[in-house]
């Protein structure tokens, strides 16, 4: 099976750098995702590793590490909009492919 | 917008009753995945379809079925119902059967089961 574990919640201030952890055990890893959601509304892609290294993305990086079985996210130049669930998500490889997400991390950004 | 389709948005219902929730994927997109999402708490995985066929089941109870029709759109059927049901059901879709680096996730169905 796969389970992943992430903070349940994180707090900066506006213009800080915050990053979210994401570990995670599976059987059968093809990439590591990571997700936005704003309150009731639907997730929405940020960023996809498959291989190690960082991906970067306008004020967003990704981070993965196979061997650690760890990735994070990292925001930089914090703002209030960024306020939000933050998921991580693993694709599991073979023909059964499943994209499970992390209980999320619900980053709030003060002024 | 994602270009993922779920209708109803919103649905009030009875204890013990049945629902259907439907899904229309991104053109071209062969996978829909089927995601619960309960108060305040993380998106758990029910079932995903690639291209007519069940591919995967995660936490899904057997008084739920879904199934993907021959123009991919996807219905999620829910029997049973119980006050526990109550949630955000979302689906997502994503390209053919090769990589999947992006889901797109449509509005959701917010069920309310009284």
């Amino acid at each position: 099976g796969q389970s992943l574990e992430q903070p349940s919640e994180v707090t900066a201030v506006e213009g800080a750098i915050v990053q979210i952890n994401c570990t995670y055990q599976t059987s059968g890893f093809y990439g590591l995702s990571w997700y936005q959601q704003h309150d009731g509304g639907a997730p929405t892609f940020l960023s996809y590793n498959a291989l190690d290294g960082l991906e970067e993305t306008g004020r967003f990086s990704s981070f993965l590490s196979r061997s650690d079985s760890y990735g994070y996210l990292l925001l930089q130049e914090l703002q209030m909009k960024d306020s939000a669930s933050y998921f991580c998500a693993v694709l599991s490889s073979g023909s059964a492919r499943q994209l499970t997400f992390g209980s999320g991390t619900q980053l709030t950004v003060l002024p | 917008d994602s270009g993922v389709t779920q209708t109803p948005k919103h649905l009030i219902t009875a204890t013990g009753q049945r629902v259907t929730l439907r899904c229309s994927p991104r053109s071209g997109d062969l996978s829909v995945y089927w995601y619960q999402q309960s108060l305040d708490q993380g998106l758990q995985f029910l079932i995903h379809y690639y291209n007519g066929e069940e591919r995967a089941k995660g936490n899904i109870l057997e008084r739920f079925s879904a199934q993907q029709f021959p123009d991919l759109h996807s219905e999620l059927n829910l029997s049973s119902l119980e006050l526990g049901d109550s949630a955000l059901y979302f689906c997502a879709s994503s390209g053919g059967g090769g990589t999947l680096t992006e889901a797109f996730f449509g509005q959701g169905t917010r069920l309310t089961v009284v």
